[in-house]
């Protein structure tokens, strides 16, 4: 069965600063998709990034990025230039062809004025 | 507005009663994906709908049940409520049944509270 951990339970930088959130997932899988979805306060999910196995370049949107290592399976998001905004838990995914995602337990990320 | 409508937003019942969850999806979305997010937990995946057929179940208490309509609008059916059964219900939609790169769209849940 697939899992997906992140280790961080919560973490709290200063705005402006540059922060790192971990994931790690077990497949035995080829193919398949991670995503990075925000939750803030608000309840609602909002896909934030998401990247195919198969490509090697790293998705980017905006200030967000992934390091992709998929020999590691490790999936880890980086949001640079911190914004009072991105305060929200964020969950790691993973999804294969049963079309099913998997998310992790989260990590709840403070940013600080 | 995600396009991915969910009613009631907040619900607040007995122990033991029955309660209905609807969710609409986005338009010309055929499947419609189920999350239960107990208290600053994951989301445990329930069930999962496709035009009409369910496709795939999660750790889903036979207690509980689900089915989409053919208007592809989907309810969520909680029986013999427990207060255990507090939590966040997400319903979620996505355009096809195997597209891979699709990522869900997510309603904004409705919050039930078993007292």
């Amino acid at each position: 069965a697939q899992t997906v951990t992140q280790s961080q339970p919560e973490m709290s930088v200063q705005e402006a600063e540059t922060v790192t959130l971990s994931c790690t997932y077990d497949t035995s899988e080829s193919n398949y998709y991670l995503f990075w979805y925000k939750q803030p306060p608000s309840r609602q999910m909002i896909l934030v990034i998401r990247q195919e196995a198969y490509k090697q370049q790293n998705a980017t949107e905006n200030r967000f990025s992934v390091n992709f290592q998929k020999a590691a399976k490790s999936f880890s998001l980086k949001i640079s230039d911190s914004q009072l905004g991105d305060t929200a838990m964020y969950f790691c995914a993973f999804k294969n062809r049963d079309d099913k995602i998997i998310f992790g337990k989260g990590t709840r990320l403070h940013i600080l004025p | 507005d995600s396009g991915v409508t969910q009613t009631p937003k907040h619900l607040i019942t007995a122990t033991g009663q029955r309660v209905t969850l609807r969710c609409s999806p986005r338009s010309g979305d055929l499947s419609v994906y189920w999350y239960q997010q107990s208290l600053d937990q994951g989301l445990q995946f329930l069930i999962q709908y496709y035009n009409g057929e369910e496709r795939a179940k999660g750790n889903i208490l036979e207690r509980f049940s689900a089915q989409q309509f053919p208007d592809l609008h989907s309810e969520l059916n909680l029986s013999s409520l427990e207060l255990g059964d507090s939590a966040l219900y997400f319903c979620a939609s996505s355009p096809q049944g195997t597209s891979l790169g699709y990522g869900y769209t997510f309603g904004s849940g409705t919050r039930l509270t078993v007292v």
